[in-house]
């Protein structure tokens, strides 16, 4: 497709259910990142990948969070025995090549999490 | 460690100016930048501004840089209803290098009445 792709839209789990988030970035795109947005607050980054290289994991709030990708292409967010405080949007954002140009990024419209 | 600040809300009459004011600590950012979140969608990049330029301007949209206070602003000219959305400052995170990492502040709602 033309911009990021991010499913589900929306998921609702039970407390300690484990889910998954899944993020398709722009074609070509080498960089990916995400983070979560809370009610009311601003966007926290999580992780950031860069082509083959290692991530940037300091983001990732506790050992339940995770995140893999596959190249340049898909990225799974993996949150592990779900707790009420995970609820939030999901945002995954791509950019053409980390540092070009002005660094823009990419925004998908989010996984909105919703933990009960 | 590094942090963005912006007031969470402001509420203008239609017609009127929008100014939306953000503060960082971070002085290396090569970039900043505004971005826009309409209702249901996802961020946009609205403008930006390079570190070494006081001022830019863009058609209704006026960025201001104060680089001594670490202050930027968003102007908003002839405020219009379709304005309405939260706008978000960032600054590029120094650390990790030249990653294109942002730092975003917590977002500024504009609510514009008719």
């Amino acid at each position: 497709g033309a911009g990021v792709s991010q499913s589900p839209s929306n998921k609702v789990t039970e407390k300690g259910k484990d889910v998954e988030l899944r993020c398709d970035p722009i074609s070509g795109h080498t960089a990916l990142y995400w983070y979560r947005q809370r009610l009311g607050q601003g966007l926290e980054f999580l992780i950031y990948f860069q082509g083959n290289s290692a991530p940037d994991k300091s983001g990732l709030p506790s050992d339940r969070f995770s995140a893999e990708r596959t190249g340049e292409s898909v990225s799974t967010l993996t949150i592990q025995r779900t707790q009420q405080e995970d609820s939030a949007v999901y945002l995954c954002a791509s950019s053409p090549l980390a540092g070009a140009n002005t660094g823009e990024l990419f925004f998908g419209e989010g996984s909105r999490l919703t933990v009960l | 460690g590094e942090d963005v600040e912006q007031s969470l809300f402001l509420s203008v009459r239609e017609g009127d100016s929008s100014v939306i004011n953000c503060t960082y600590t971070d002085s290396s950012s090569t970039y900043l930048y505004w971005y826009k979140q309409e209702p249901g969608a996802g961020l946009q990049l609205l403008t930006y501004i390079f570190s070494n330029m006081d001022m830019k301007q863009d058609q209704r949209l006026t960025v201001l840089l104060n680089k001594k206070d670490k202050h930027l602003s968003l102007r908003i000219a002839d405020t219009q209803t379709g304005d309405s959305a939260i706008y978000f400052c960032a600054s590029e995170a120094s650390s990790g290098g030249n990653t294109g990492k942002l730092i975003f502040g917590q977002g500024t709602t504009l609510q514009v009445k008719p």
